[in-house]
């Protein structure tokens, strides 16, 4: 069975600083891995989407990267902002199609100036 | 969020009670799904559907049923509220069912059960 798992569970950093999420997958046979931010009360906003033919994607200050045979995949933010203080996700596909996700619990990450 | 809309924002239910949480969609995408998010979990998948009256089940679907007459809604029940179900639901949409869709979330329902 699928399991993803996000780590740190919550982060504060400085503004300015280069800051790297992790997110690890127990399957390999994945399609893609998708980024999502969510702000406090608010639904999820997706960030990258990685494709299983990838290795990185990028969005602006944000890249990531996804490494399938070690099961991982980070998200890297240059030059943090207070604005990046949210939580992300990663989410993975279940198997048997429909494109299903199998999220992790999330990095909570405060950005303070 | 564009496209998506979910009713109510916020609720509060007795135990015992049946609720029922709508999700509407003006993209015209053919998938749709419920999620709910509770601390330390993440995201969980209650149901999903692939079409008009095509739905199954999620990995957290008892206690739950769904409704798909058109399109465009898509209905989340719960028969009979319990406390565990407090929770706050997302609704979701993807164009297609190809696992390399990216997906479109609402603003999410907070329903507690008291």
């Amino acid at each position: 069975k699928q399991e993803v798992t996000q780590i740190p569970a919550a982060l504060s950093v400085p503004e300015g600083e280069n800051l790297v999420l992790n997110c690890s997958f127990t399957d390999s046979a994945i399609y893609n891995l998708q980024w999502f931010r969510q702000d406090p009360g608010k639904g999820l906003t997706s960030l990258l989407l990685i494709q299983s033919s990838q290795r990185e994607q990028t969005s602006g200050r944000l890249n990531a990267s996804l490494d399938k045979s070690s099961g991982r995949s980070t998200l890297y933010i240059a030059a943090s902002q207070p604005g990046d203080s949210a939580t992300y996700l990663c989410a993975v596909p279940f198997s048997g199609g429909y494109n299903k996700l199998i999220f992790g619990a999330g990095t909570r990450l405060a950005v303070h100036p | 969020d564009a496209g998506i809309t979910q009713s109510p924002r916020h609720k509060v239910t007795e135990t015992g009670t049946p609720v029922t949480l709508r999700c509407h969609q003006t993209e015209n995408h053919r998938y749709m799904y419920w999620y709910r998010q509770d601390p330390g979990h993440g995201l969980r998948l209650i149901h999903y559907s692939y079409g008009v009256k095509d739905t199954d089940k999620g990995e957290v679907s008892d206690g739950y049923s769904v409704s798909r007459s058109k399109t465009e809604d898509f209905l989340l029940t719960l028969e009979s509220a319990t406390s565990s179900q407090t929770s706050v639901y997302f609704c979701a949409i993807s164009e297609s069912g190809e696992d390399r869709n990216g997906y479109t979330f609402g603003s999410g329902t907070r329903l507690t059960v008291v």
